[in-house]
């Protein structure tokens, strides 16, 4: 069963450094997910992504974090000077429609910020 | 984006049938009714969605009434292994926005 994976699992950074954070959605899936969950918190939607651009963002996805689709099967999210608050799961989901609710979630990276 | 009620939490005994019921009294019309099953440290699984009467799948089940003002999540005889959060979304746009969702606790 074809499943969306994410690297790395566990991700340890210092403040104000860059990460990226990589994913491979399912291979025909055209639409693309950025997603977070602090620990013990809500799962919080980030940014949505279709044919090369956004289609929605939201308030969390500020100028600090980019989004690209650097080939044919990666997906990846790029936060350029982390800060303390931005530790968290960070998951990835692509779907095979657009306006639908069916998605499927990778298994996370672990952001770690000291 | 229609608001979502579930309950915060559930207790159910191994092998018995778990019924879960979400309630979304400003459904819109193109509004389809899906649901997620997240284990700690896990990203959400798709488990089921529909727009009206009954789905059913190898997983679970999905009862909407006509209305669509409500929908039930049934897991039929739950083991250890079920016991996750379970959200109940409603919405068609890419936006997802997940509530608190139901902590299901299976006991042995």
């Amino acid at each position: 069963e074809p499943e969306v994976t994410q690297t790395p699992s566990h991700q340890v950074t210092q403040m104000g450094q860059e990460v990226i954070l990589r994913c491979v959605p399912i291979s025909n899936h055209l639409y693309f997910y950025w997603y977070r969950q602090i620990l013990g918190q809500k799962v919080e939607f980030l940014v949505s992504f279709y044919n090369n651009e956004i289609s929605e963002k939201s308030e969390i996805f500020d100028d600090q974090f980019s989004v690209e689709r650097p080939d044919g099967s990666n997906f990846t999210l790029k936060i350029r000077s982390t800060k303390l608050e931005d530790s968290a799961m960070y998951f990835c989901a692509s779907s095979p429609r657009t306006g639908s609710y069916e998605q499927y979630f990778g298994p996370g990276t672990r952001l770690t910020v000291t | 984006l229609a608001k979502t009620t579930q309950p915060i939490s559930m207790d159910s005994y191994e092998g018995q049938e778990v019924n879960i019921t979400c309630s979304h009294n400003n459904i819109a019309t193109n509004d389809y009714i899906t649901w997620y099953q997240q284990f700690p440290s896990q990203g959400p699984r798709f488990i089921i969605q529909g727009y009206k009467t009954k789905v059913t799948n190898e997983v679970a089940s999905l009862f909407i009434p006509a209305d669509r003002k409500s929908s039930t999540l049934s897991l039929p005889r739950v083991s250890l292994s079920d016991t996750a959060v379970y959200y109940c979304l409603v919405g068609d746009n890419q936006k997802v926005t997940f509530g608190t969702g139901t902590k299901l606790q299976v006991i042995p």
